[in-house]
C-alpha cells in the first residue's frame, strides 16, 4: 500500500521555465510534508517543507504548495536551472510519530 | 564538520554471507534510520531507533538486523534470510523521532551488490 504516491516518474523541462513535481498521499494521519533531491549514488539532501497548517512555503526559487482536501502537494521550481537535475522525492509523516514515509521519486531533467 | 557516514560506499558480497553496513553520525542526533532505495519503489523504512538501546522494525524489516548501542552508531546486517539483498541502502538521522522539528540528515548510501 503505497501511501505516498509521485504519478510520474520523469519530468523534462527547458532551462528558465517552471518545474512542476506532483505528490498525492493516502494517510490522513500525514500533516509534515518534505522534498528532497538525490543525485546518483548520494544521499537525499533536504529542499523544502511545509506542515499541515499552511498551504504555501517559499524558499528562493522553490515553493511547495499543499491541498489538504485533496491530499496533494506540489513542489514547483522557478526559474528552472540545468543544476535542478535530479531525482526529487516527496516525503510525509505524522509530526508525533518522527518517521519519513517516500514517494517513489520523480526524475526531473532540466535542458540547456 | 558535522554529519553523517556511510562506509563503504560499495559492497560485493556472495550470496548466503550476512553483511554489516556501517553508519555513524557526530551531529549528536537521537533518531536514526535505515531506508533501502530501489528503482521505481522509492525509499522504504527498514529499520528506525529514536534513542540508544531501542530501535523499532519498519516497513521492510524481513532479513535484515540492527543495534543502538552507542548514540552515534547504527549498523545494519543484511543477513542471508533477505531474498533480495541487492540495493541502494540510505542511513539518516534527525535531531529527534518528531521530524516535525527538523528534517533528516542522510548519508551518502551503500551500494550493495550480492553475487
Amino acid at each position: 500500500d503505497q501511501q505516498v504516491k509521485q504519478n510520474s516518474p520523469s519530468l523534462s523541462v527547458q532551462e528558465g521555465r517552471i518545474s512542476i513535481l506532483n505528490c498525492d498521499y493516502t494517510n490522513s494521519m500525514f500533516d509534515y510534508f518534505l522534498w528532497y533531491k538525490k543525485y546518483p549514488a548520494e544521499g537525499p539532501t533536504f529542499l523544502i517543507s511545509i506542515s499541515s497548517i499552511k498551504d504555501k512555503n517559499e524558499d528562493g526559487r522553490f515553493t511547495v504548495f499543499l491541498n489538504k482536501s485533496a491530499k496533494h502537494l506540489s513542489l514547483h521550481i522557478v526559474p528552472s536551472q540545468p543544476g535542478d537535475s535530479a531525482v526529487y522525492f516527496c516525503a510525509a509523516t505524522p509530526i508525533l510519530y518522527g518517521k519519513l514515509t517516500f514517494g517513489q521519486g520523480t526524475i526531473l531533467t532540466v535542458h540547456p | 564538520d558535522g554529519g553523517i557516514t556511510q562506509s563503504p560506499k560499495y559492497l560485493f558480497r556472495k550470496e548466503g554471507q550476512n553483511v554489516t553496513l556501517s553508519c555513524e553520525q557526530n551531529l549528536n542526533h537521537d533518531a536514526m534510520y535505515w531506508y533501502r532505495q530501489d528503482p521505481g519503489q522509492g525509499l522504504r523504512l527498514i529499520y528506525y531507533s529514536q534513542i540508544v538501546n531501542d530501535f523499532q522494525k519498519g516497513d521492510i524489516a524481513e532479513g535484515y538486523s540492527v543495534s543502538r548501542e552507542k548514540k552515534e552508531s547504527f549498523p545494519l546486517t543484511v543477513t542471508s534470510a533477505q531474498k533480495n539483498p541487492t540495493a541502494f541502502y540510505l542511513c539518516a538521522s534527525s535531531i529527534t523521532g518528531r521530524i516535525g522539528d527538523t528534517e533528516a540528515f542522510f548519508g551518502q548510501g551503500t551500494r550493495l551488490t550480492v553475487v
